[in-house]
């Protein structure tokens, strides 16, 4: 049973586009939600999170707007750079739970 | 600078043989947890620890085993390695409290032929 589900699984803008990254999550004691970014040959690192008190999170060009009653959450990239090109995994827990459930990823490519 | 280390990163093993990956982390978190990462996978959590000496199963621990002979130090075990096990697998570190993130390693490859 995959609890947090991303679409789509790949995605290809041209440079200065907005790029959408959509996950939802079944569990709702789920609270608070990480975004990781990949670049090939590397581990995850932490990109932007979000606690499910908050609908919007912004840093920088990426921002998180969160959906409690449908459990949907996205990760917007405005101004894509083509360094921005890596793979982003959603993850989920709840408070007192040091374990995140991932989703699949969503693989991101920025055309110049 | 605080960090986690993964040993070896690239590794070929037999199928029936024994593997055992290693990981170092330099964040004095009290969590660590392996997952491996396979192509419409994601990640997903293989074994976890709270600290020395503990180790918990994770979703998909079978045919592997887990040590955490200390704060900083927690292995993976393959005793029979099979050709299902080839993937990459990532170590990461995690503080105790709520909503701590994850320090990642940088993966090791594992080819089970």
């Amino acid at each position: 049973q995959q609890q947090v589900r991303q679409s789509p699984q790949s995605l290809t803008v041209w440079e200065g586009e907005t790029a959408i990254l959509n996950c939802s999550y079944e569990d709702s004691t789920f609270n608070y939600f990480p975004w990781y970014q990949q670049f090939p040959g590397e581990g995850p690192a932490l990109l932007i999170s979000i606690r499910s008190v908050s609908d919007k999170k912004e840093d920088g060009r990426f921002t998180i707007f969160f959906n409690k009653r449908e459990k949907k959450l996205s990760l917007h990239i405005t101004d894509s750079q083509p360094g921005d090109s890596a793979t982003y995994f959603c993850a989920a827990s709840d408070t007192g739970n040091y374990k995140y459930v991932f989703g699949a990823g969503t693989r991101l490519k920025v055309i110049a | 600078e605080a960090a986690v280390t993964q040993s070896p990163r690239n590794k070929v093993a037999v199928t029936g043989g024994k593997v055992t990956l290693s990981c170092n982390q330099t964040n004095n978190h009290n969590n660590m947890y392996w997952y491996r990462q396979d192509t419409g996978h994601g990640l997903r959590l293989i074994h976890y620890s709270y600290g020395a000496g503990s180790t918990e199963k994770g979703d998909i621990p079978d045919g592997y085993k887990a040590s955490r002979p200390s704060q900083e130090n927690f292995s993976l075990i393959l005793e029979l390695a099979t050709p299902s096990q080839t993937s990459v697998y990532f170590c990461a570190s995690g503080d105790a409290g709520v909503d701590s993130d994850y320090t990642f390693g940088s993966g090791t490859r594992l080819l089970v032929i």
